[in-house]
């Protein structure tokens, strides 16, 4: 059975603390693995990682794919109390795209 | 403006009851799902659509019945509900593999509370 992993599954730091967040997968036809801020709503998208070794920033959250040992990181640097939030990690399988999700980190950022 | 849009974003209904929940893309994505996401924030998916066709049904009861008029349309049916089915359900809309960015982009949620 297809399952994604993620841990912690919850995380309780302070402002100004660098955080890693861990999934790792297994997937049949695994194409690529999306992560994923959902605060109150909706989530929304953060990265999408296809290729290994490959590190995608987007200002103090960075991603990263090893697709040898099926697992990817979100790292967020000086963490900000707007951090707080459920992350999601989500492998695409398929050629239609079909989602899988993991259960979430929530992580709270303290003042 | 709104990408990914769903009705209504609340819903409160007696045991019993039938009741349909909307969804609509304006992103020209081919492929739609729903997604089912409990008291614990776990997605889950319950279908996907590819160009009007069934691609995925998840094990879900088959009070659940997912239509999809066109492509740029998926609603979800369902009847007899229960106490269980209590939860948040987000439609959201993709390119299939293979034709780019597959990110999917999700409605704004439907909360449901059986009553």
């Amino acid at each position: 059975e297809d399952k994604v992993v993620q841990s912690p599954l919850s995380l309780v730091v302070h402002e100004g603390d660098t955080v890693t967040l861990n999934c790792s997968y297994e997937v049949t036809n695994f194409r690529s693995l999306l992560w994923y801020k959902q605060e109150k709503k909706a989530p929304t998208f953060l990265f999408m990682l296809t290729s290994s070794g490959i590190e995608k920033k987007s200002g103090r959250l960075s991603s990263i794919l090893d697709k040898k040992e099926l697992f990817s990181i979100l790292n967020i640097t000086a963490t900000q109390t707007g951090d707080s939030a459920v992350y999601l990690c989500a492998a695409v399988r398929g050629s239609q795209g079909n989602l899988i999700f993991g259960k979430g980190t929530k992580l709270s950022v303290k003042p | 403006d709104t990408a990914v849009s769903q009705t209504p974003k609340y819903l409160v209904t007696q045991m019993g009851n039938d009741k349909s929940i909307k969804c609509e893309q304006n992103l020209g994505h081919d492929t739609m799902y729903w997604y089912k996401q409990d008291s614990k924030k776990f997605l889950k998916i319950m279908f996907s659509y590819n160009n009007k066709e069934l691609i995925i049904n998840e094990t879900v009861p088959n009070r659940f019945s997912p239509k999809s008029p066109d492509k740029a349309h998926l609603n979800l049916h369902i009847n007899s509900l229960e106490l269980g089915d209590s939860a948040v359900y987000f439609c959201a809309s993709s390119r299939p593999i293979g034709t780019g960015n597959t990110e999917a982009f999700f409605g704004q949620g439907t909360r449901l509370t059986v009553v």
